[in-house]
């Protein structure tokens, strides 16, 4: 149950596009797509922002999109804006019933 | 629209318990696997346990085994983890948080948190 990788900050100018990367194994993120993106704003709960490893719930915007290739899932945020500064993190199912979260990125808009 | 309220947090000694709650409001409790996801101060989110739609199947982190319970009450729309010998790495804010698809998948609604402080 160790912690997914993901880089601790990205930075992006507003309309830019930044990805942010999430490397696991092939016992959670390689070997199921159960891979999901939360972002957190400083004292708020996480929010659910891709599910299955790229789709969108209803109200996230289209610019947000979640991909996979091998043991490393991606979160790709286009057309930046300021209100997507925040904390992401992405999760992965890991087997018998037990999840695994990434340990953060942080996302500065410059 | 879902809602979930979490309560039970405070400071607690090295060694001591504490039993969270969440109340679960706009969905039928009942149909959905629960989960508890925890933050430490500064840091990131760790999945600590999921719960089946009985109550029947529950599972954790290693690190929490045999420490924390994690348990519902249908009749009471309520999700529940009581933590036991607790130790400073447990203090955290500590989220409920609906989790889809047999809790394998993802969570699509978070309470609040509350927050969990153990130190002497």
């Amino acid at each position: 149950q160790s912690a997914l990788t993901q880089p601790r900050s990205v930075s992006g100018s507003p309309g830019q596009s930044v990805t942010i990367s999430c490397t696991g194994t092939t016992s959670d993120v390689g070997g199921y797509d159960y891979v999901s993106w939360y972002q957190q704003h400083p004292g708020k709960a996480p929010k659910l922002m891709i599910y299955d490893v790229s789709k969108r719930p209803s109200g996230v915007p289209d610019r947000f999109s979640g991909s996979k290739s091998g043991n490393t899932a991606s979160l790709t945020i286009s057309g930046l804006q300021a209100e997507d500064e925040a904390d992401y993190y992405c999760c992965s199912y890991a087997g018998s019933y037990t999840l695994v979260f990434g340990g953060g990125t942080k996302l500065a808009v410059l | 629209e879902v809602h979930l309220v979490e309560s039970g947090g405070g400071l607690v000694q090295p060694g001591g318990s504490l039993r969270l709650s969440c109340a679960a409001s706009g969905f039928i409790f009942s149909n959905c696997w629960m989960s508890w996801v925890r933050q430490a101060p500064g840091k990131g989110l760790e999945w600590v346990a999921n719960i089946n739609l009985d109550g029947t199947e529950k599972y954790y982190v290693d690190s929490v085994k045999g420490r924390f319970t994690i348990s519902r009450d249908n009749t009471k729309n309520s999700l529940y983890l009581q933590i036991n010998s607790l130790r400073a790495e447990d203090t955290a804010v500590y989220f409920c948080a609906r989790a889809i698809n047999t809790g394998i998948d993802f969570f699509d609604s978070w309470g609040q948190g509350t927050l969990v402080t153990v130190s002497s």
